[in-house]
């Protein structure tokens, strides 16, 4: 089945900043990666997602990209705000399921 | 404004108690999921449902019993549980995609404590 890693677990930066996290996943089959943004004790909420067609895919403040090839794609967060704290969860789904990474804690401080 | 609807919120039941939890969307989705999430983890599939009828079934213990009574509601019935399964429960509805695939959105969850 799928795998996908997610990196780092946990990024402090500074009101501002950007802020880049990363996965990988294992199969080639994968078509459709979103990302969800999961504020504590509140529901994951999705935030943007990229299909395998598209590169690059850019929603204000927040970009993801795809590299097919090396099977890896990252969320990238500009001006980043105090409010941007949560969790971010990657995932990657091909036929079957969505499967999640580990998360990445993003803690921005004014 | 979130459009997958679950209740209860919160539910604190014993082992040996019966309880469902419920889910609800209106948004003409025709897959919907079950999620359990630990603290600090992320969702964990339990159950797909695919025109109302059981898809994927991710070796759930028997003491979960989804059940999909039409197209917008979604019941999980807790019998039995253990401490374990003290988690949050997700539900999540999106379009049935074909390749490729249509966001989940997900619902506020119902957060389950077992004594």
């Amino acid at each position: 089945g799928e795998n996908v890693e997610q990196h780092p677990s946990t990024l402090s930066v500074q009101e501002g900043d950007s802020a880049v996290i990363k996965c990988t996943y294992s199969d080639s089959a994968s078509n459709y990666f979103p990302w969800y943004k999961q504020e504590l004790g509140k529901r994951p909420q999705l935030i943007i997602d990229i299909r395998s067609n598209v590169g690059e895919k850019k929603d204000q403040r927040i970009a993801v990209t795809l590299n097919k090839t090396a099977k890896h794609f990252s969320l990238h967060i500009t001006e980043t705000q105090p409010e941007d704290s949560a969790v971010y969860f990657c995932a990657a789904k091909g036929y079957s399921t969505l499967t999640f990474g580990k998360g990445t804690m993003l803690l921005v401080s004014p | 404004d979130t459009e997958v609807t679950q209740t209860p919120k919160h539910l604190v039941m014993g082992m040996t108690n019966k309880k469902s939890l419920k889910c609800e969307q209106h948004m003409g989705h025709r897959a919907m999921y079950w999620y359990k999430q630990k603290a600090k983890k992320p969702p964990e599939l339990m159950f797909v449902y695919s025109y109302e009828k059981l898809s994927i079934n991710e070796s759930v213990p028997s003491r979960f019993s989804p059940e999909c009574p039409n197209s917008s509601l979604l019941n999980l019935h807790l019998h039995a549980l253990q401490p374990e399964d003290s988690a949050l429960y997700l539900c999540a509805s999106s379009q049935v995609g074909t390749i490729g695939s249509e966001p989940q959105h997900f619902g506020d969850g119902t957060r389950l404590s077992i004594l």
